[in-house]
This record gives C-alpha cells, sequence and structure tokens, in this order.
C-alpha cells in the first residue's frame, strides 16, 4: 500500500500569504490529486492530474510534482480557503488519501 | 448540474447488514465509474469500493473486502453499497462519487450519509 504522508499537518496564514501542502508517497506514483473540505462539508476536487485545476476552481490554487513529492500551493491566501486539504492517488491499489492538511486563517 | 443524494444510513447494530443508495442525475451516469469513500468522525477520508461502468468490475481494499459489495443499476441511475458483518469502525458518513473513467480522482461527491454501528 502506497502511503501518503502530508506536512504540515496543521498551518495557519495571513490574507494574501502564500502557502503550500506537500504530499509526499512512500513510492512513485504517477499522478496525484487534491481535494479540500470546509468545515461540515463535503470533499471538493481542486487539482486532477498533479497539476490541472478543476472546473471552477480559482487559479490561485496549483499543483505540482513527480514520483513521491508532491504539493498543493495557494498563491494568496483568501478567507475562504480556511479548509482542510487532502491529496489522493491511485498509481496503485489500494487508493489510498492522505491524512490531511488543516489550514486555518490568521 | 451533477447531483449525487445518498439515502439509507442510520443505526445499526454490531454484525448486521445495511445497504446504502445514491441517486444520481445531471450527467450520464452509466459512462462513469463510481465509487463510495468514507469519513469516520473527526477522521481523514477512505476509499471504500469502485465499479466500472458496466458494473463488471470491482474493487475494494482489504478492510472492507469480502463484507461490502458496490453494485450499479444504470437504468436507474442509481449506486449502492451492501455492508455486512458491520463493525463498529465502520462507523463513518459515507459519500457516493463519480469517479473520473479510466479511474483515477473523484470529480463529485455526494452529501454524505451517516452510519452509526453500535450496540
Amino acid at each position: 500500500e502506497i502511503v501518503l504522508t502530508q506536512s504540515p499537518t496543521t498551518t495557519a496564514a495571513s490574507p494574501g500569504e502564500k502557502v503550500t501542502i506537500t504530499c509526499l508517497a512512500s513510492s512513485s506514483v504517477s499522478n496525484m490529486y487534491w481535494y479540500q473540505q470546509k468545515s461540515g462539508a463535503s470533499p471538493k476536487l481542486l487539482i486532477y492530474s498533479t497539476s490541472s485545476l478543476a472546473s471552477g476552481v480559482p487559479d490561485r490554487f496549483s499543483g505540482s510534482g513527480s514520483g513521491t513529492s508532491y504539493s498543493l500551493t495557494i498563491n494568496t491566501m483568501e478567507a475562504e480557503d480556511a479548509a482542510t486539504y487532502y491529496c489522493q492517488q491511485w498509481s496503485s491499489n489500494p487508493l489510498t488519501f492522505g491524512s490531511g492538511t488543516k489550514l486555518e486563517i490568521k | 448540474e451533477v447531483q449525487l443524494v445518498e439515502s439509507g444510513g442510520g443505526l445499526v447494530q454490531p454484525g448486521r447488514s445495511l445497504k446504502l443508495s445514491c441517486a444520481a442525475s445531471g450527467f450520464t451516469f452509466s459512462n462513469y465509474y463510481m465509487a463510495w469513500v468514507r469519513q469516520a468522525p473527526k477522521k481523514g477520508l477512505e476509499w471504500v469500493a469502485t465499479i466500472s461502468t458496466s458494473g463488471s468490475r470491482t474493487y475494494y481494499p482489504d478492510s472492507v473486502k469480502g463484507r461490502f459489495t458496490i453494485s450499479r443499476d444504470n437504468a436507474k441511475s442509481s449506486l449502492y453499497l451492501q455492508m455486512n458483518s458491520l463493525k463498529s469502525e465502520d462507523t463513518a458518513t459515507y459519500y457516493c462519487a463519480r469517479q473520473s473513467s479510466p479511474p483515477g480522482w473523484f470529480a463529485y461527491w455526494g452529501q454524505g450519509t451517516l452510519v452509526t454501528v453500535s450496540s
């Protein structure tokens, strides 16, 4: 099973600040997907195929990476971006998620 | 507009069974892989099952293999999850999700249905 380790576990950012969340895979994966989950809501797709922005997602979000190291970047933090973020892979079975990064607004 | 509406959750005793349903609308259901993902209270996301467009192929993690069965009815645009031999650790909100084809990411999610396994 591929384990996805996200860092940091929790972080806080001021409006306008740049935020980077990292997802390290225990083995190489070909693609990474990212989701945003706000409190009390269902997860929402942000990034697919490592760097493609899902429909309707603001372009301050971006994804990058390869092999075992991937990242999600929020270029300029906004209050509405406060949420928990998850990475996910299905390059090999079973499909796995990272444990999540909680992002708070300062 | 894509809509996924889960139903069937509730309180069930350990060892008993429960069947979840998901009604899909706003897209051609038979063209997409579908899946169930769960989230235990205050915990992260855990994949539960995926089914191919025709229903001929199913995929499960070891944690539910042999106990859970995913199925679909393309004529009714509906997805199902039959859960048997339920354990307390199956307590979670269960989300129905439309997966990409070929399967990879989860493009759309339902609002979830809560399953509580307790005596």
